[in-house]
């Protein structure tokens, strides 16, 4: 069945760049998204990227779709304290999600 | 790691009846279980956060009479839809972990109202 796939943690210093990347299976996807999930909190969409772009940017995020290798990133600019979280990536292909382990960012001072 | 099982997958009911969605932790005890809601076309939408042994909170907007959230232990939640309408159709799925540990989501369901 779809498989996603993503490192279960990452640590980066305040003010570093943080790159939280996904791997995934089904090359039907129509698209694939990113959501944070705050300590005690619901999850909240960040991006999401349309499977024919490659790239989209937004304030201080980036996200890369590299869709032969069937690889997605997050790029975060500037990491905040704010930005320490855990982050989701999916895949949808028509109205069903698949969704990947979850990667927790920790950001040290 | 961390399983969530989220059963059934799909289900057809006809308008006016009940159907109960269960989400399971089967390898870890989940103090906190989501249950989220997905519109077409749309992203995750939050309806309720289900803490253990406790009422669930319902975001606004979601009626918690008809949309019934139990969660009576640590590997077990139920979303209950009652009454269900056509509008009611769409794909339902949980979340369960801890704020330590993290969370798993579960595969799903794919509720059709007839």
């Amino acid at each position: 069945g779809e498989d996603v796939e993503q490192s279960l943690f990452l640590s980066v210093r305040e003010g570093d760049s943080s790159v939280i990347n996904c791997t995934y299976t089904d090359s039907s996807s129509t698209y694939l998204y990113w959501y944070k999930q705050e300590p005690g909190a619901g999850l909240q969409l960040l991006t999401y990227i349309f499977s024919n772009m490659d790239m989209k940017q937004d304030q201080r995020l980036t996200v890369l779709l590299n869709k032969k290798d069937k690889h997605l990133s997050l790029r975060i600019a500037d990491t905040q304290t704010g930005d320490s979280a855990i982050y989701f990536c999916a895949e949808g292909y028509g109205q069903n999600f698949v969704f990947g382990p979850g990667t927790r960012l920790s950001v040290l001072p | 790691g961390a399983v969530v099982s989220q059963h059934p997958s799909r289900v057809i009911c006809k308008s006016g009846t009940s159907v109960k969605i269960e989400c399971r932790s089967l390898d870890f005890q989940a103090t906190t279980m989501f249950w989220y809601r997905q519109f077409p076309k749309k992203s995750l939408m939050l309806m309720a956060t289900s803490n253990e042994g406790s009422k669930a909170t319902y975001e606004q907007g979601v009626e918690k009479d008809k949309f019934l959230i139990n969660h009576a232990s640590l590997t077990l939640s139920t979303l209950t839809v009652t009454s269900a309408h056509p509008e009611d159709s769409s794909f339902y799925i949980c979340s369960a972990g801890t704020p330590n540990q993290g969370y798993t989501f579960g595969s799903g369901t794919r509720l059709t109202v007839v």
